[in-house]
């Protein structure tokens, strides 16, 4: 069971906005800054989208961005494309004992 | 560029023990702190580990404390992760990750993974 919540599933038609939730406590996603936003796509290894709830990587497009309210972290993207459909993933510290938590993921799909 | 490869997974029975090698190049590797994903066939991602840049934190998921132990060589730039007592339910792809701080506040960069299947 995963400590952050997640939507299971999530979809867009090419060029619309979604937005995916995470939902923690004040433990991890509202006490610290450190959420972050990976994309896996199937058969591949996970990649960093997003840190520290707003940075994005070098080479990571602008089309995808990253907020938090409260116990709640959300990645949108913007301007859809075929080649967002994939699996997110949020991860957030969440302190010295409880180091890193992680939401169950999202599978995103491009209608 | 950063490097991350995995090693040393393998097919193993229930109740043994095996070590995970990560090897790292293209960073200061004594830089930054180092953690263990996981992820189960057909299923999510799971974080299992994670330690400082010196060693002096480590911390682990819930499902491997007393179990699992991390840990690095700065001298080799290598992550490690001894898994003893391994059930069926530890099968699963296994990912080095670096983090971007010298505390381990979660992943930023991944390896490509090593397959650790546990079965009889």
């Amino acid at each position: 069971q995963s400590a952050l919540t997640q939507p299971p599933s999530a979809s867009g038609s090419p060029g619309q906005s979604v937005t995916i939730s995470c939902t923690g406590t004040s433990s991890d996603v509202g006490g610290y800054n450190y959420v972050s936003w990976h994309q896996q796509r199937p058969g591949k290894a996970p990649k960093l989208i997003i840190y520290e709830v707003t940075k994005r990587p070098s080479g990571v497009p602008d089309r995808f961005s990253g907020s938090k309210s409260g116990n709640t972290a959300s990645l949108t993207v913007s301007g859809l494309q075929a080649e967002d459909e994939a699996d997110y993933y949020c991860f957030s510290y969440a302190g010295n004992n409880n180091d890193v938590v992680f939401g169950g993921g999202t599978k995103l799909t491009v209608l | 560029e950063v490097q991350l490869v995995e090693s040393g997974g393998g097919l193993v029975q229930p109740g043994r023990s095996l070590r995970l090698s990560c090897a790292t190049s293209g960073f200061t590797f004594d830089d930054y702190a180092m953690h263990w994903v996981r992820q189960a066939p057909g299923k999510g991602l799971e974080w299992v580990s994670g330690i400082s840049w010196n060693s002096g934190r480590t911390g682990y998921g819930d499902s491997v404390k007393g179990r699992f132990t991390i840990s690095r060589d700065n001298a080799k730039n290598s992550l490690y992760l001894q898994m003893n007592s391994l059930r069926v339910e530890d099968t699963a792809v296994y990912y080095c990750a670096k983090d971007s701080s010298y505390a381990p506040v979660g992943p930023f960069y991944w390896g490509q993974g090593t397959l650790v299947a546990v079965s009889s």
